[in-house]
């Protein structure tokens, strides 16, 4: 079982531009959740997507925006990139929405620089 | 969202056991308390959770205070590679309108010397 797989691994962009990043769940995962991680920081929740749809969202403007495939894979699309977008992306995916008593599988995450 | 508080750093020595604290005074009843840990250019890694009783795995204990208000994640013998970034995190056990995802704060940096 190869884990959660994100791709790519580093990726630089100028401000302005828009930045698509993938995930792969966990085999027979279903749900996905992504999260920014600033330098030094906690990662904060983006949102998650669950039966293709985006379930819950934390506090990020419509800039970011996801898909989820049938397959259960995802993307995260980031538009308008501003300097301050840079951070490592980090993807969770987990067998049910509901994360209190489950665990979320992480993947090693984009690390983004916007220039 | 209910928050948790840790201290930002502890340091230990190798082979030697590690009392991680978390206060967490307004959890509520379906709240079940994680910890994660983040090593160094690493996604988080899953370490233990429970809710009410203290739970033991391969990895971990976590001793849970009776009113729920703090917990202590307990590594046995630490070693070089528990060096990381641990976080306490409460997870809702219900859809009772908050966030699914997990709120991380800055969590503990443990230092272990050899």
């Amino acid at each position: 079982d190869a884990g959660v797989t994100q791709s790519p691994t580093h990726l630089i962009k100028t401000r302005g531009q828009q930045v698509t990043l993938r995930c792969s769940p966990k085999s027979g995962h279903d749900t996905v959740s992504w999260y920014q991680q600033a330098l030094g920081q906690g990662p904060q929740f983006i949102f998650q997507y669950y039966e293709e749809e985006e379930r819950q969202r934390g506090n990020f403007p419509d800039r970011f925006s996801g898909h989820q495939f049938p397959n259960y894979s995802s993307e995260l699309n980031v538009n308008a990139l501003l300097l301050g977008d840079s951070a490592l992306y980090l993807c969770a995916s987990s067998l049910v929405r509901i994360l209190g008593n489950t665990e979320a599988f992480f993947g090693q995450g984009t690390r983004l620089t916007v220039v | 969202d209910a928050k948790t508080t840790q201290p930002n750093s502890m340091e230990s020595n190798e082979e030697e056991p590690v009392h991680l604290p978390c206060n967490h005074s307004t959890i509520s009843g379906t709240d079940y308390i994680h910890w994660y840990r983040q090593l160094p250019s690493q996604g988080p890694e899953y370490v233990i959770h429970g809710l009410t009783s203290n739970v033991n795995n391969r990895m971990a204990s976590l001793a849970i205070a009776e009113d729920r208000k703090s917990s202590t994640l307990i590594l046995h013998r630490a070693t070089l590679r528990d060096a990381a970034v641990y976080y306490c995190i409460l997870g809702q056990g219900d859809s009772g309108g908050g966030a699914d995802g997990l709120t991380f704060g800055k969590g503990t940096h443990l230092i272990i010397q050899p």
